[in-house]
């Protein structure tokens, strides 16, 4: 089956440690996403890449980081520079160009304490 | 930069009844994609229909129809026949035409049916 895994699905951590959210696709999709979650608030855009080797930072980047040296994988770091990190983290991907929806996956909720 | 609104943080409807949820948006663009997601307690996001701007006519998929109005810059999502499986948050996004794919999301509405 084709789609978009993330794991964990819930992660804990303690305040002042990195930690690496995965996020592998199967669709052959070029363009790869992450989008954070908060409530009462829709998704906002952390980073973005569209190509291997190549991403972009999208509305709220300060305290994140990612690499993208496969095609099929965008893994997000979360730093301790991120001042509020606890939140659902959704991992997208689509097919560049247009009219390409984006599909999710299936989400990791971090909680750092 | 562009901005999405969704005025209505909840709604409800009563089973098989139509529901509209209300969605605008500012831009100073005139070729763009609107699309409303939904997720369910999951929250696994789910696209549920999508309407290119330069299309007058309103997009439909099966129980799922949106009025589209360009000149207001609103795009309202309509759930007839509402069902159960119906109940979720609803998001509305936009993303430019061309481009990179970036989507901008609303707040949501959460949606409730009661049987």
């Amino acid at each position: 089956d084709g789609g978009i895994t993330q794991s964990p699905k819930y992660l804990f951590r303690k305040e002042g440690q990195n930690v690496t959210l995965s996020c592998e696709q199967n669709l052959n999709h070029d363009a790869m996403y992450w989008y954070r979650q908060d409530p009462g608030q829709g998704l906002r855009l952390i980073y973005y890449s569209q190509i291997v080797n190549d991403f972009q930072k999208g509305d709220i980047a300060e305290g994140y980081s990612v690499s993208r040296e496969k095609k099929e994988s965008f893994p997000l770091t979360v730093t301790s520079a991120q001042k509020n990190p606890t939140a659902f983290y959704l991992c997208a991907s689509s097919m560049p160009g247009l009219g390409y929806e984006q599909y999710f996956g299936p989400g990791t909720r971090l909680t750092v304490t | 930069a562009q901005t999405v609104t969704q005025s209505q943080p909840e709604m409800s409807v009563q089973e098989a009844e139509t529901v509209t949820l209300s969605c605008t948006y500012d831009t100073s663009e005139s070729d763009y994609y609107l699309f409303w997601y939904k997720q369910p307690p999951s929250r696994q996001m789910i696209l549920v229909i999508r309407q290119e701007a330069y299309k007058q006519q309103n997009a439909t998929e099966n129980r799922f129809s949106v009025n589209f109005q360009k000149a207001a810059k609103s795009f309202s999502l309509k759930i007839s026949d509402s069902q159960l499986g119906d109940a979720a948050m609803y998001f509305c996004a936009y993303r430019l035409y061309f481009g990179n794919e970036k989507l901008t999301f609303g707040t949501g509405t959460r949606l409730t049916i009661i049987p």
